[in-house]
Parts: C-alpha cells; sequence; structure tokens
C-alpha cells in the first residue's frame, strides 16, 4: 500500500510563474490535508479538503493560493504568481474517512519543496 | 483550540531516556494527546496517542496526569536518529478538523 505521494518532490520557478503541487492520498482515503513549511519554523495548515469539497481553508492564503481535490486524480495546491516568499515546503496529509475523524494519525508525504527565484 | 507549550529544544546523549514534557492548560474533555516526529527533509510522523494515564507502544511512552494539562513523550535509550523535531498536538473535538502544529521540539542526540 504505497503511502501519500507527492510530486514534484523540488519545484523552482521564478516570480511572478505559477506553481502546481500534486498529492495523491494513500488508497481508501478521502481526507487530504495541506500544510506549509517555511525553514526553520514549524507546519502551517492551510487547506482541508475531502473529494470535490474544501472543508476548511482557514490557513490559505486569500489571493494566488487555490486548492482542489476531484473525485478523479490527485489533489492539487496551485500558487499563482508566485513570489520568493512562497519559497517553502509543501507537505499534504491523507486520512481514512471515520465517523470520528479525530483519530490523530494523518500520514504525510515527502513534501514539495518550492524555490521562488 | 487547546494551545500547546513545548521546549523548543533538547539535548541528549545517545542511550539516555528523554522525556519532552508538554503544556495544554486548555486542553478540553473530548480532546487527545497526540505526539509527531519529523526528520529534516521529511514530513511528520505519527508518534504516539493517548487520552489520560500510559500508553506505550515499540516507539515512546505518553503519560498524561489526571488533570491532562500536561503530557510526557518519553523516549528510552535514545539514539543518534531519534535527532527530530518533535511536536505535541492536541486534537480539536468535533469531526474531521486539521490538526494544529506548533513549532515543535528539536531535540540533538549526540555521541
Amino acid at each position: 500500500n504505497a503511502g501519500v505521494m507527492q510530486n514534484p518532490r523540488h519545484l523552482v520557478r521564478r516570480r511572478g510563474q505559477e506553481a502546481r503541487l500534486r498529492c495523491s492520498p494513500m488508497k481508501g482515503h478521502s481526507h487530504v490535508y495541506w500544510y506549509r513549511q517555511l525553514p526553520e519554523e514549524g507546519l502551517k495548515f492551510m487547506v482541508y479538503l475531502q473529494k470535490e469539497n474544501i472543508i476548511d481553508e482557514s490557513g490559505m492564503p486569500k489571493e494566488r493560493f487555490s486548492a482542489e481535490f476531484p473525485k478523479e486524480g490527485p489533489s492539487i495546491l496551485r500558487i499563482q504568481q508566485v513570489v520568493r516568499g512562497d519559497s517553502a515546503a509543501y507537505f499534504c496529509a491523507s486520512s481514512p474517512p471515520s465517523r470520528y475523524a479525530n483519530t490523530g494519525e494523518l500520514f504525510f508525504g515527502e513534501g514539495s519543496r518550492l524555490t521562488v527565484l | 483550540l487547546a494551545k500547546t507549550t513545548q521546549p523548543i529544544s533538547m539535548d541528549s546523549y545517545e542511550g539516555q531516556e528523554v522525556n519532552i514534557t508538554c503544556s495544554h492548560n486548555n486542553i478540553a474533555t473530548n480532546d487527545y494527546i497526540t505526539w509527531y516526529q519529523q526528520f529534516p527533509s521529511q514530513g511528520p510522523r505519527f508518534i504516539i496517542q493517548g487520552y489520560k494515564t500510559k500508553v506505550t507502544n515499540e516507539v515512546a511512552s505518553l503519560f498524561i496526569p489526571a488533570d491532562r494539562k500536561s503530557s510526557t513523550l518519553s523516549l528510552p535509550r535514545v539514539s543518534l536518529s531519534d535527532t527530530a523535531v518533535y511536536y505535541c498536538l492536541v486534537l480539536p473535538t468535533g469531526t474531521a478538523s486539521k490538526l494544529t502544529f506548533g513549532t515543535g521540539t528539536r531535540l540533538q542526540v549526540t555521541l
């Protein structure tokens, strides 16, 4: 059973370009979370999605950032018109559907490291 | 959401027992306490979870006093490979919800 797969692992963009980060959750998982980690800092929650629904996007910047988790295919975090401050590691996590979803265990991918030149 | 406070960093020698304490004074009745481990350049990994008293698995033990306002992650006989950042999280009530990570405790194990 493959773990959470993120790609690309490393992405370099110039200011003003678009960055697309993809996340395939573990098999059977229908909840996806995106986190951002700046160098030497903790993880900051960005968005929580279920299939075709955004459940909580309270951590997403209001502009330039969007996320989706379509019925088919991976979840995508999209950053438009990137700036240097967007340089960070972006982690995706997934969890299974559960009546009691606060089981505490999220399964994280290896992250996508975005560098904006 | 219950706020957590834990030391920024700790140092230990290989073979010692390490105890990392986390304070969560505003923990709610239905909240669980969860610890994650993160190695450099990797995603966090679930270590252990508990509600009260003591929980033990093959990796660590978690001690939670009766008032549940704090918890202690205990790593027995650490090795160099235990060098990582350890996060204490308190799960919010309700159905599906996000986890909130703080800055964690950076554990450095040396010979």
